[in-house]
């Protein structure tokens, strides 16, 4: 079976904390991409970040950083110094390779950055 | 060179009327994949097209809903006798080859049935 679990329905910090954010994933495939997106309160998707599964060093972009953890299965999304513009549900998504283009969401966390 | 683009941005239909969502892939994009999202849901697959093809609509409810990716104009989804539980955002996404790992996706279009 092949599944995304964001375990984390909502999230609520104040600005300046960090924050991680969990994804899990189940898949039989040993290749794979695993992606997040944000979903601003506007709703639309923007993409944040692919990763394919084999390349298991961590990514870190500005004050967004990202932990694959093959061995546990886990796909983790940290953002430091949160701000209030960060507030969105953020989604964690698995797309196995071979195929086309059909993406696995997981239910997504709610993320309220407070001043 | 535009994004996918979904219109309208926002369809009321009354119960009992048909709803049809536009989404016209980014240029030289010939692969188009429409997603549900229920209210507080994460997004759901529904169908992948090709031009003028119906490749996978293990998504699509058995009823009510259709989907269409002509030769020329944008994809269509389209959804007949709406019921109050079709209220959701539709999103289209698109990518220029079957193998792409990257789909580009469209703003969606939030249809609330009244």
């Amino acid at each position: 079976a092949q599944k995304v679990t964001q375990a984390q329905t909502e999230i609520s910090v104040v600005e300046k904390e960090d924050v991680t954010l969990d994804c899990v994933y189940e898949t039989r495939d040993t290749t794979y991409y695993l992606f997040w997106y944000k979903q601003p309160p506007s709703g639309e998707l923007v993409f944040l970040i692919r990763r394919n599964s084999f390349d298991e060093q961590n990514e870190i972009s500005g004050r967004y950083s990202w932990n694959f953890q093959k061995s546990t299965s886990s796909f983790n999304f940290t953002i430091t110094a949160s701000q209030v513009v960060d507030s969105a549900v953020y989604f964690c998504a698995l797309l196995n390779s071979g195929g086309y283009n059909k993406l696995i969401f997981g239910a997504g966390t709610r993320l309220a950055v407070h001043p | 060179n535009a994004g996918v683009m979904q219109n309208p941005r926002h369809l009321v239909r009354r119960r009992g009327q048909e709803a049809r969502l536009r989404c016209s892939p980014m240029k030289g994009h010939s692969h188009v994949y429409w997603y549900r999202q229920l209210p507080e849901e994460g997004l759901k697959f529904m169908v992948y097209l090709q031009k003028e093809n119906i490749i996978d609509e293990s998504g699509m409810p058995k009823e009510r809903f259709s989907a269409e990716f002509p030769k020329e104009g944008p994809s269509i989804l389209r959804i007949q006798q709406v019921v109050r539980g079709d209220s959701a955002a539709y999103f289209c996404a698109s990518s220029p080859t079957y193998r792409d790992t990257e789909a580009f996706f469209g703003q969606g279009t939030r249809l609330t049935v009244v």
